[in-house]
C-alpha cells in the first residue's frame, strides 16, 4: 500500500517570499505524484504531475516540484508566492497499474500569503 | 474547458434516508471515480469506475454505497442508509485511458443529520 505523508499542516509566508511544501511518500513499487490545490469552496484543480522523465516538473501558476526518488520526496515550491496563492495544497500519489489508479492523498498543507 | 460538474452543491438529509449525489464527467473521459473528504481531514478514495463496472473500491465503499452510471453522461453514488458519518465533501473525478491525471468535480456537501 501507499502512503503519503505532508509534515506541514499550515505553512504562512509572506508575500512575494519563497515558499517550499514538503511531501513524502512511501511504496514498494514506482508511483505518480501529483501536487492538487484546493482554493475555498472549490473542487481539486491539478497543479503539475510526475509520471517519468525529467525530475523536475513544472506546473501551472509558477509552482513547480523535484522528485527525489531516493529521498522518497516531492517537495512543491514556487519563488515568489501571490496572495491569490492561499489555499490548501494536496500531495498525491497513484500506481500505475494500467487498471484503477486510485490517488492516496497526504492530509493537505494549508498555505496563508499575507501582506 | 470541459470540467467534471456534480449536483447538488449542498445536500441535507436526515440519518437513514437514501441519498444520490450526481456527476457528470468530462464526455470523452472513461475511467470514473468518487472520493470523499471529512471535514478537517484528508481525500480519500471510495470507489473506481470502468467499463459498466466497479474496478477497485475501498473498505469505505460497504454495501451502504453503490455506484451507478444510468446512461451515457452521468455517474452517481448512492447511500442507501445515510450515517452521522457519512456527513463529508464528496468528490467526482475522470481521466481518460490513456493518462493518469484525473479531473474533478468541485464537489457535493453532504450534511447528515
Amino acid at each position: 500500500a501507499q502512503s503519503v505523508t505532508q509534515l506541514d499542516s499550515q505553512v504562512p509566508v509572506f508575500e512575494e517570499a519563497p515558499v517550499e511544501l514538503r511531501c513524502n511518500y512511501s511504496s514498494s513499487v514506482s508511483v505518480y505524484l501529483f501536487w492538487y490545490v484546493q482554493y475555498p469552496n472549490q473542487g481539486l484543480q491539478l497543479l503539475l504531475k510526475y509520471l517519468s522523465g525529467s525530475t523536475l516538473v513544472k506546473g501551472i501558476n509558477g509552482f513547480e516540484a523535484e522528485f527525489n526518488k531516493s529521498q522518497t520526496s516531492f517537495h512543491l515550491r514556487k519563488p515568489s508566492v501571490h496572495i491569490s496563492d492561499t489555499a490548501e495544497y494536496f500531495c498525491a500519489v497513484s500506481v500505475p497499474t494500467g487498471g484503477g489508479n486510485k490517488l492516496t492523498f497526504g492530509t493537505g498543507t494549508q498555505l496563508k500569503v499575507e501582506l | 474547458e470541459p470540467e467534471v460538474t456534480q449536483t447538488p452543491s449542498h445536500q441535507v438529509t436526515q440519518m437513514g434516508q437514501e441519498v444520490i449525489l450526481r456527476c457528470v464527467p468530462i464526455s470523452n473521459h472513461l475511467y470514473f471515480y468518487w472520493y470523499r473528504q471529512i471535514l478537517g481531514q484528508k481525500v480519500e478514495f471510495l470507489v473506481s469506475f470502468y467499463n459498466n463496472e466497479i474496478s477497485e473500491k475501498s473498505e469505505i465503499f460497504d454495501d451502504q454505497f453503490s455506484v451507478e452510471r444510468p446512461d451515457g453522461s452521468n455517474f452517481t453514488l448512492k447511500i442507501r442508509s445515510t450515517k452521522l458519518e457519512d456527513s463529508a465533501m464528496y468528490f467526482c473525478a475522470s481521466r481518460l485511458p490513456s493518462t493518469d491525471t484525473q479531473y474533478f468535480g468541485p464537489g457535493t456537501r453532504l450534511t447528515v443529520l
